[in-house]
């Protein structure tokens, strides 16, 4: 899989948007982009994936730029429950690794008042 | 939905010991793996399973670990002998297939004296 690089901490105030940035230059045409959260002491959470359109559900929104070689989760109005660690992962989509999800670092997210 | 479930949550043995954790997956979900999390190493996929069958065991540290998946709905992973080495939080998740997203239950916490 892609390796993706994240910044390791970020924060945001109450009510404003979040904005999460990911680097996956090496991604192939065949490799989604998804996105995970870990609240402390809980399993990891699904949040959002995509190819190469944007996407939107309920919890965020996904911009990946046209060359696919970063991309941005965006959670338009961040709640102090949205602090967790947020990960971005390079998933194959076909071909012997499919179903394999890594996980790396993450970027820590911290929602202050 | 009741989500994964794993049992126990919380587990403290003495090294040597054999060590079961188990993992009920949604219903209705074919895919299903076991990740690993420690502060040194993040989160690391040990094994998964299509339809009950093994796909990648890559990530097993070695032959003291063994992940068994005798039906659709149960899932054990074994250590035998354990090693103070081996405490970490057990993630197990599944999936409705291997290009779904993953769902995760909540961990045992393994602690081995």
């Amino acid at each position: 899989d892609a390796k993706t690089t994240q910044p390791t901490s970020m924060d945001c105030a109450e009510g404003r948007a979040a904005n999460l940035p990911c680097n996956h230059s090496t991604i192939s045409g065949n490799e989604y982009v998804y996105w995970y959260r870990q609240i402390h002491s809980q399993g990891p959470q699904y949040i959002i994936h995509g190819l190469k359109n944007n996407e939107t559900n309920e919890m965020a929104s996904l911009i990946i730029t046209e060359d696919r070689k970063s991309s941005t989760l965006i959670l338009p109005h961040a709640t102090l429950r949205d602090t967790a660690v947020y990960y971005c992962i390079v998933r194959v989509g076909a071909g012997t690794s499919y179903g394999k999800l890594t996980f790396g670092q993450g970027t820590i997210l911290t929602v202050h008042p | 939905d009741a989500g994964v479930i794993q049992s126990p949550r919380h587990e403290v043995t003495e090294m040597g010991q054999e060590v079961t954790l188990r993992c009920k997956p949604i219903s209705g979900h074919n895919s299903l793996f076991w990740y690993r999390q420690t502060m040194m190493r993040g989160l690391e996929l040990l094994i998964y399973f299509n339809n009950n069958v093994p796909i990648d065991d890559s990530g097993m540290p070695e032959d003291r670990f063994s992940a068994k998946m005798p039906n659709a709905s149960f899932s054990t992973l074994k250590i035998q002998p354990s090693e103070p080495r081996d405490s970490a939080v057990y993630f197990c998740a599944s999936s409705f297939n291997l290009g779904s997203p993953l769902h995760f239950g909540n961990g045992t916490r393994l602690t081995v004296t």
